[in-house]
């Protein structure tokens, strides 16, 4: 079993629906990130929680910190949301990162 | 913000030959850089860590002699990859982190590499 998991693997959803993203990790962690990659390979850091929610713009994460789960939202969705999504944990301050097998997250319009 | 130039992109190479990969963060101090592999439909995962001025260390698997990794000042890194086969065709990322910024963690662009 994989320290990270991710659910959905894939998701296709039309343009302004609601979309949520789940990830489990098995592991005591210090940070949970998320990340989006593009089909070049590119990755941007979205988020870093070790607590509650954060928000930006039309991004939301949560963090449940008991239950070893985190979700990523996105409201209003749109196609150039289209990417991997990928939750990532780590565990000490300065450690590499555990990643999730990621989200292709496809938004038709 | 925060800003990591990876390169190159892409490189296509003979087996047998080595190939140096370049991060270089561009407006911050990387005290510690992370580099990656992504073999195609598989999670990232992380090879090894290095802080500027010391070796790398390196995760379970991932050979040191290889994969020759050199962290001589806070804004370059580089990996080497020696004597590469084509079973070492994969997509390679660095990630700088900067005590400054709490940990947070920027990514480079990757660089693709092919060995024929």
């Amino acid at each position: 079993k994989n320290e990270v998991e991710q659910s959905p693997q894939n998701l296709t959803a039309q343009e302004g629906e609601f979309i949520t993203i789940n990830c489990s990790y098995s592991v005591g962690i210090s940070a949970l990130h998320w990340l989006q990659q593009h089909p070049g390979g590119g990755i941007v850091s979205l988020f870093m929680l070790s607590s509650g929610k954060k928000k930006h713009g039309r991004l939301i994460a949560t963090i449940n910190i008991q239950e070893k789960h985190s979700s990523l939202h996105i409201t209003a969705s749109h196609p150039r949301d289209s990417a991997v999504y990928i939750c990532a944990a780590r565990r000490g301050g300065a450690d590499g990162l555990t990643f999730g097998k990621g989200t292709h997250l496809i938004i038709q319009p | 913000g925060a800003v990591v130039s990876q390169h190159p992109s892409w490189v296509i190479c003979k087996s047998g030959t080595s190939v140096k990969i370049e991060c270089r963060s561009l407006d911050f101090q990387a005290t510690t850089m992370f580099w990656y592999r992504q073999f195609p439909k598989q999670s990232l995962m992380l090879m090894a860590t290095s802080n500027e001025g010391s070796k790398a260390t390196y995760e379970q698997g991932v050979e040191k002699d290889k994969f020759l990794i050199n962290h001589a000042s806070l804004t370059l890194s580089t990996l080497t990859v020696t004597s590469a086969h084509p079973e070492d065709s994969s997509f390679y990322i660095c990630s700088a982190s900067s005590r400054g910024t709490f940990y947070g963690y920027t990514f480079g662009s990757g660089t693709r590499l092919t060995v024929v």
